[in-house]
């Protein structure tokens, strides 16, 4: 079965600063990949990153980039110069691939709180 | 492009009522899921859908039906609402080549 631990209920960081979500899994697959979701107040779930348990180098996607340690098997999400607007609820998931079905797993995410 | 939309966005029910959930999607896509979103907890994976006309159970299915009779649609039915079904409720999709699942915005549903 997968799992997804995330340790940090809640963080806060200035405005500006740097951040890193903690996220570390488990699964006997070869295969998986590794998401991070974002979730406003608002509610809706929306997509940050995605990382292949193949892929060779950190995936990136504009300010958010996923640490991916295999042999550890932690994946943190780091968010460069944060601003108000990231403060949100943070979801970790892994997918064990199944010719495109991806039910994810998700973490019991890490909120966020940016101060100005 | 409506993208993943559900009906209805808030419900109340009583115990022992029924009610279906409707998730409907514009993108064409194969997979189809259902997950529920409880307090402290992360998305857990109701049913999914692989393709028009088949279902399958995920990590926590008791209590629920789904049918996908249209490739664009997934149902979820609760035939006798209980109070621990009082939760959110996201569908989401993804077509077979992509990994990135599309989330409607979801339904909140209390059951007294």
């Amino acid at each position: 079965a997968q799992k997804i631990t995330q340790t940090q209920p809640g963080m806060f960081v200035q405005e500006k600063e740097a951040v890193t979500l903690d996220c570390t899994y488990d699964t006997s697959d070869p295969s998986y990949g590794l998401f991070w979701y974002k979730q406003p107040s608002s509610g809706e779930m929306i997509f940050l990153i995605y990382q292949g348990s193949y892929d060779q180098q950190n995936a990136t996607e504009g300010r958010y980039s996923l640490n991916f340690q295999k042999a550890r098997k932690s994946a943190n999400l780091v968010i460069s110069a944060s601003q108000l607007g990231d403060s949100a609820m943070y979801f970790c998931a892994m997918s064990a691939p199944d010719f495109g079905n991806e039910k994810l797993t998700f973490g019991t995410g890490t909120r966020l709180t940016i101060i100005p | 492009n409506a993208g993943v939309t559900q009906t209805p966005k808030f419900r109340v029910l009583k115990t022992g009522q029924s009610m279906t959930l409707l998730c409907a999607q514009d993108m064409n896509h194969e997979y189809m899921y259902w997950y529920r979103q409880d307090p402290g907890m992360g998305l857990r994976l109701i049913h999914y859908s692989v393709g028009e006309g088949t279902t399958a159970k995920g990590e926590v299915p008791d209590g629920y039906n789904v049918s996908r009779l249209k490739k664009q649609n997934f149902l979820l039915g609760l035939e006798s609402a209980a109070p621990s079904q009082t939760s959110v409720y996201f569908c989401a999709s993804n077509d077979r080549h992509s990994y990135e699942q599309y989330f409607g915005p979801g339904t909140r549903l209390t059951v007294t």
